[in-house]
């Protein structure tokens, strides 16, 4: 089984300043894991994903995630934000061998709001 | 239409009323979900099709039938809902069903039950 914890329900940013969501998970077997955006009125935007390979990833809109395994961290980064950035965040695992019911579906995080401030 | 749309964006239903929600992928996917999504709580996923074969039912009320003609529909028929199942319901759509498969989401009908 998988879980997935967000640290903070609510994140507040001047705007230019960095950006740092947290997301750690639990998993028996090697997962994967997601970043996904939310807007107002509007479904979930994949923003970056980390399936094998190099721990650091690249996403969407300037935002970055690290792979730590020995932390069992997946924390979201963006160095400079912007006000466009405000909105909903939402880590997210799935376990990485297809096979058995359980496999395959996606674990969310209850999410992180993101507000910009001017 | 592109990606994933989902029909009707917002809907208000008594406790007797029967309708059903829409979901449509232009993708080319082989798998599709429902979810939903309540305040303060994780998404939930409620069910799973692969190639049109439910794979997935996460002990979702019976008042809940899906129903996936093709790989590129998708139907949630509600009848007798509790005012708790008021909530955002997401269809989402993926290449196949499989960990590590990005899901594309739509935007969502978000349900009212009075």
């Amino acid at each position: 089984a998988q879980s997935v914890t967000q640290l903070g329900s609510h994140v507040s940013v001047s705007e230019g300043a960095l950006v740092l969501l947290r997301c750690n998970y639990s998993s028996s077997v090697p997962p994967y894991l997601f970043w996904y955006v939310q807007y107002p009125n509007q479904g979930l935007q994949l923003l970056l994903k980390y399936t094998t390979g190099a721990t650091l990833v690249k996403g969407i809109n300037g935002f970055e995630a690290e792979f730590k395994k020995s932390e069992t961290s997946f924390h979201l980064t963006k160095p400079s934000a912007h006000m466009s950035d405000a909105a909903e965040y939402f880590c997210a695992v799935s376990l990485a061998n297809a096979g058995g019911t359980s496999y395959g579906k996606l674990t969310f995080g209850q999410g992180t709001i993101l507000t910009v401030h001017p | 239409e592109t990606g994933v749309t989902q029909t009707p964006r917002h809907l208000v239903m008594g406790m007797t009323n029967k309708k059903s929600l829409k979901c449509e992928q232009h993708l080319g996917h082989n798998a599709m979900y429902w979810y939903k999504q309540s305040a303060k709580k994780p998404l939930e996923l409620m069910f799973v099709y692969s190639l049109e074969e439910r794979v997935e039912n996460n002990s979702v009320p019976s008042r809940f039938s899906p129903e996936c003609p093709n790989s590129s529909h998708l139907f949630l028929h509600l009848h007798t809902l509790q005012p708790e199942d008021s909530a955002l319901y997401l269809c989402a759509s993926s290449q196949r069903w499989g960990g590590g498969n990005e899901q594309f989401f739509g935007p969502g009908t978000r349900l009212t039950v009075l």
